[in-house]
């Protein structure tokens, strides 16, 4: 089953505007990490924040983490219309990955 | 990272009938995975394929249905048997290695598309 809920599920915006896409999850982790998709096809690592980090960042990504709440968020500044695509959390508890049910982001032109 | 490929691409079955999914690996790697992304939904791990032994299968999907093979450290297939129109889905194989810091991210392949008819 799912770990991870993430909402919303879809955010459209406009170029230029942040994106903040969250992340809810139930067990305790090792890490946490964000992955992007594109149009159904494979999935790209962006940002991987440990368990003991509080907050992240990797160029116009910002990452936080609050285990108290089981929570993460990612923004996304300064959005262009190329960071169109699905966003997915994903935990990390043994070696397994337990993906986020995904956050679809529009960002228009 | 490393360099991940998949075999086929997309594919489009008779129901009934058996496709066999390859995903091939630039370097060694210890840990192999395959997934599940059903339309419209998120990734679900099928099972991690382990060199040298039988895979290990996730909550929900059985060996007889996709068995898996890991014969080295660069190599997997998955087998999709008996296919139904509920198995159409992306299908994709990630990998998580020891050649940097991060060996806990795992990195994906591009997928394989299935339609079964």
């Amino acid at each position: 089953s799912q770990q991870g809920e993430e909402d919303p599920q879809a955010l459209s915006i406009q170029e230029g505007e942040n994106a903040t896409m969250n992340c809810s999850y139930k067990t305790s982790i090792n890490n946490l990490q964000w992955y992007r998709q594109n149009s159904g096809r494979g999935l790209v690592h962006l940002i991987l924040i440990r368990s003991n980090e509080r907050e992240k960042h990797s160029g116009r990504l910002r990452v936080t983490l609050d285990t108290s709440k089981k929570s993460s968020s990612l923004l996304i500044t300064a959005s262009r219309a190329a960071d169109t695509a699905s966003y997915f959390c994903a935990t990390d508890s043994s070696y397994k990955l337990i993906f986020g049910s995904g956050t679809r982001l529009l960002v228009r032109p | 990272s490393a360099v991940i490929s998949q075999k086929p691409s997309r594919d489009i079955c008779q129901r009934g009938t058996s496709l066999t999914i390859q995903c091939q690996v630039d370097s060694q790697v210890t840990m192999m995975f395959w997934y599940r992304q059903q339309p419209g939904q998120s990734l679900t791990l099928i099972a991690t394929a382990n060199q040298g032994s039988e895979a290990t299968y996730e909550s929900g999907f059985v060996i007889d249905k996709f068995p898996i093979s890991r014969p080295n450290l660069t190599f997997s297939t998955l087998t999709v048997s008996n296919m139904s129109p509920e198995d159409s889905s992306i299908y994709l194989c990630s990998v998580e290695g020891a050649w940097t810091d991060l060996q806990e991210t795992q990195y994906f392949g591009p997928g394989t598309r299935l339609l079964v008819l």
